[in-house]
C-alpha cells in the first residue's frame, strides 16, 4: 500500500519550461490537493478537485493547470515554468471520514 | 472554514510534555478540530482531530474548551524526533471537496 506518490521527487527546470508533476493515490479517496511549499512558510493550496471530473482554484492558482485524470491521478502542469515557482510541491487525498494523506513533495527549482 | 492562531515557535525539554495551543474564536459548531504535523519538510502528517470532547491516541492528546474557542496538543513525553511544525486547522467535517487549508503552524523544537 504505497498511499500517495509523487513523480518526479526532483527536478531543475528552466525559465519557460513547461513539466507535469504527476500524482496518484491508492487509498480510493474522493479528494485530492496540491500544495506547494516555499522556504520557512505554511503549505499553500493551488488546486484541489473534490471529484473525478471536477477541480477547484485553491490560494495561489495562477500559473498552474491540473487535471483529474481518474480517481487515483491527479497532475499539475506548469505551461511556462518562472522562478518564483521554485518550491516544494505537495499532492494529497482524503475522504470525508479520514484525515488527509500526503505524498513525500516534488523539490522544484526553476533557474 | 474558521481562522486559527497559533504561536509561531515553542520549545520543550525532551520527556516533558509539550502543550500546543490554538485559538479558533471563530469555530463554527460542525466544525472540527484537526492536529496535523510536519517533520523536517516531508509531507505533513496527521496527529488527532475532534469536535468537543477530549480525544487521545496513541500519538498525542487533544483539550478543547467548553466554548471551543481554543485547544491544545499535548504530547506527553516529547522526544528530539517530535522535533516539527504542527499544524492547527478547523474545518467542518461536511463532504471530500472543502478545501483544505493550513497556517504557518508553530516550530516546535525539542531539546535535550
Amino acid at each position: 500500500n504505497a498511499g500517495v506518490t509523487q513523480t518526479p521527487k526532483f527536478q531543475v527546470l528552466k525559465t519557460g519550461q513547461s513539466m507535469t508533476l504527476q500524482c496518484a493515490q491508492d487509498m480510493n479517496h474522493n479528494s485530492m490537493y496540491w500544495y506547494r511549499q516555499d522556504p520557512g512558510m505554511g503549505l499553500r493550496l493551488i488546486y484541489y478537485s473534490a471529484s473525478e471530473g471536477t477541480t477547484d482554484k485553491g490560494e495561489v492558482p495562477n500559473g498552474y493547470n491540473v487535471s483529474r485524470l481518474n480517481k487515483r491521478e491527479f497532475s499539475l502542469r506548469l505551461e511556462s515554468a518562472a522562478p518564483s515557482q521554485t518550491s516544494v510541491y505537495f499532492c494529497a487525498c482524503r475522504d470525508p471520514l479520514t484525515e488527509a494523506f500526503f505524498g513525500q513533495g516534488t523539490r522544484l527549482t526553476v533557474v | 472554514d474558521a481562522k486559527t492562531t497559533q504561536p509561531t515557535s515553542m520549545d520543550c525539554a525532551e520527556g516533558r510534555a509539550a502543550n500546543l495551543p490554538c485559538n479558533h474564536s471563530t469555530i463554527s459548531g460542525n466544525e472540527y478540530v484537526y492536529w496535523y504535523r510536519q517533520i523536517h519538510s516531508q509531507g505533513p502528517q496527521y496527529i488527532i482531530h475532534g469536535l468537543k470532547n477530549n480525544e487521545t491516541n496513541e500519538m498525542a492528546s487533544l483539550i478543547i474548551t467548553e466554548d471551543r474557542k481554543s485547544s491544545t496538543l499535548i504530547l506527553p513525553h516529547a522526544t528530539l524526533r517530535d522535533t516539527a511544525v504542527y499544524y492547527c486547522i478547523v474545518r467542518a467535517f461536511t463532504g471530500g471537496g472543502n478545501k483544505l487549508t493550513f497556517g504557518t503552524g508553530t516550530q516546535l523544537k525539542v531539546e535535550l
